[in-house]
């Protein structure tokens, strides 16, 4: 079974922009969550959709915002783009929610200028 | 009420030796207790998982030892090779509907020859 895969990998932005990551669960995941990491702050929950509906939302501005398809796949998309949005966008699948392991991709680099 | 504390922030053990990283929780509602591991460049990876019910689980060099009346769960790393050199982070999340998981701050093992 494929594993979770986020594209781009690598992106490049300056402030004030916005940008698009996509994320495509492990076949039959139902869940998608979004994490921001970086050295500071850690691992930061964004958000948590389920059959297309955002069910949790972590403590992040409202210019970061995301949305699920019918096919589970998710983007995740953030406006205004500030320096401190630079990080390590990961993705994690799980089959549903609750306490079903989390199944991380290898991530999007975004570093904004 | 929903943090979990990781300590050390970075460990350096000699090859052979055991590797022990700590991780504190305030939430008596926590009921599931993964540890990811994570390489450069990669995502994180489920290493190993506990659940309150048990004090502790080992799977083949990997042992969680857990402390339900202290709130405290560590993971021990038995003969530590190189190949273990990674970032690990503890999390804790609740059963039931769409409860985040919440990440420790990441400890960065070092395992030298």
């Amino acid at each position: 079974k494929a594993g979770v895969t986020q594209t781009p990998r690598y992106l490049i932005k300056t402030r004030g922009q916005q940008v698009t990551l996509s994320c495509s669960p492990i076949s039959g995941h139902r869940s998608v969550s979004w994490y921001q990491q970086t050295p500071g702050q850690g691992l930061q929950f964004l958000f948590e959709y389920f059959s297309e509906t955002q069910r949790n939302k972590g403590n992040f501005p409202g210019r970061f915002s995301g949305r699920q398809f019918s096919n589970s796949r998710s983007e995740m998309n953030v406006s205004t783009l500030e320096l401190g949005d630079s990080a390590l966008y990961l993705c994690a699948s799980r089959i549903a929610g609750g306490a079903d392991t989390q199944y991380f991709g290898p991530g999007t680099r975004l570093t904004v200028l | 009420q929903q943090q979990v504390k990781q300590s050390p922030q970075s460990l350096i053990v000699q090859k052979g030796g055991i590797s022990i990283i700590n991780c504190a929780y305030e939430n008596t509602a926590f009921d599931y207790f993964p540890w990811y591991q994570q390489f450069p460049g990669k995502g994180p990876a489920l290493l190993i998982a506990i659940r309150p019910d048990v004090s502790e689980k080992k799977e083949g060099r990997f042992t969680i030892s857990f402390n339900k009346s202290a709130k405290q769960f560590s993971l021990h790393i038995m003969d530590s090779q190189p190949g273990d050199s990674a970032t690990y982070f503890c999390a804790a999340s609740r059963n039931g509907g769409y409860q985040k998981v919440t990440f420790g701050t990441g400890t960065k093992l070092q395992v030298i020859p």
